[in-house]
């Protein structure tokens, strides 16, 4: 069974500073894909960024990047010159391709002006 | 917007009463998915539909839970006999590629 763990139940950050938020997972397949949610305050999850587990390199979305560590089975999401708006609550979440997601319990990410 | 819809966004209602939400997806995606999400914690899955069979059923997923998608449209997630512990953000998703694209959500309160 998959499991994803975020150990950081809460983060801030100065803005226009650099933030790291925590990912583990646990899975027994060789293919399988990561993800990062965001979810802001009373709006919508929507997705950050996307690792697929057989690709090396690490994926970038602008100011969003993953260090994805295959062996450790650690993804955890850097993002640079944070801004008032990336205030939200923050997912980790696995896919095996079983038709379903398992997300972790979140890290609420706080920006101080 | 992600171009998932869900109605209602926020339901108070009694003990033992019943409630049916609906979720409206992106037109072309054919899989749909019903999670739940409590305080504090990630969503948790819940169904998924296959246009309009529904293929998997989490334990989570009690007798008193009921979930349809006719036509491969529109799903509708019935909850009977409502009890406090039901009270949650429940969440739909379509599915295109593996992108999960997700609903703003039902948020149930159980008095």
């Amino acid at each position: 069974a998959q499991t994803v763990t975020q150990s950081q139940p809460e983060m801030s950050v100065q803005e226009a500073e650099t933030v790291t938020l925590s990912c583990t997972y646990d899975t027994s397949e060789s293919d399988y894909y990561l993800f990062w949610y965001k979810q802001p305050p009373s709006r919508q999850m929507i997705l950050v960024i996307r690792q697929e587990a057989y690709k090396q390199q690490n994926a970038t979305e602008n100011r969003f990047s993953v260090n994805f560590q295959k062996a450790a089975k650690s993804f955890s999401l850097k993002i640079s010159d944070s801004q008032l708006g990336d205030a939200a609550m923050y997912f980790c979440a696995s896919w095996e391709g079983n038709e379903k997601l398992t997300f972790g319990t979140g890290t609420r990410l706080t920006i101080i002006p | 917007d992600t171009g998932v819809s869900q109605d209602p966004r926020h339901k108070i209602t009694k003990r033992g009463q019943n409630v049916t939400f609906r979720c409206d997806p992106i037109s072309e995606h054919n899989r749909l998915y019903w999670y739940r999400q409590t305080l504090g914690q990630g969503p948790e899955f819940l169904t998924y539909f296959q246009n309009e069979a529904q293929l998997e059923k989490s334990r989570l997923l009690s007798d008193r839970f009921s979930a349809e998608r006719p036509k491969g449209s529109f799903s509708t997630l019935e909850i009977q006999r409502t009890e406090q512990g039901d009270s949650a953000m429940y969440l739909c998703a379509t599915m295109s590629g593996n992108e999960q694209f997700f609903g703003p959500g039902t948020r149930l309160t159980v008095l």
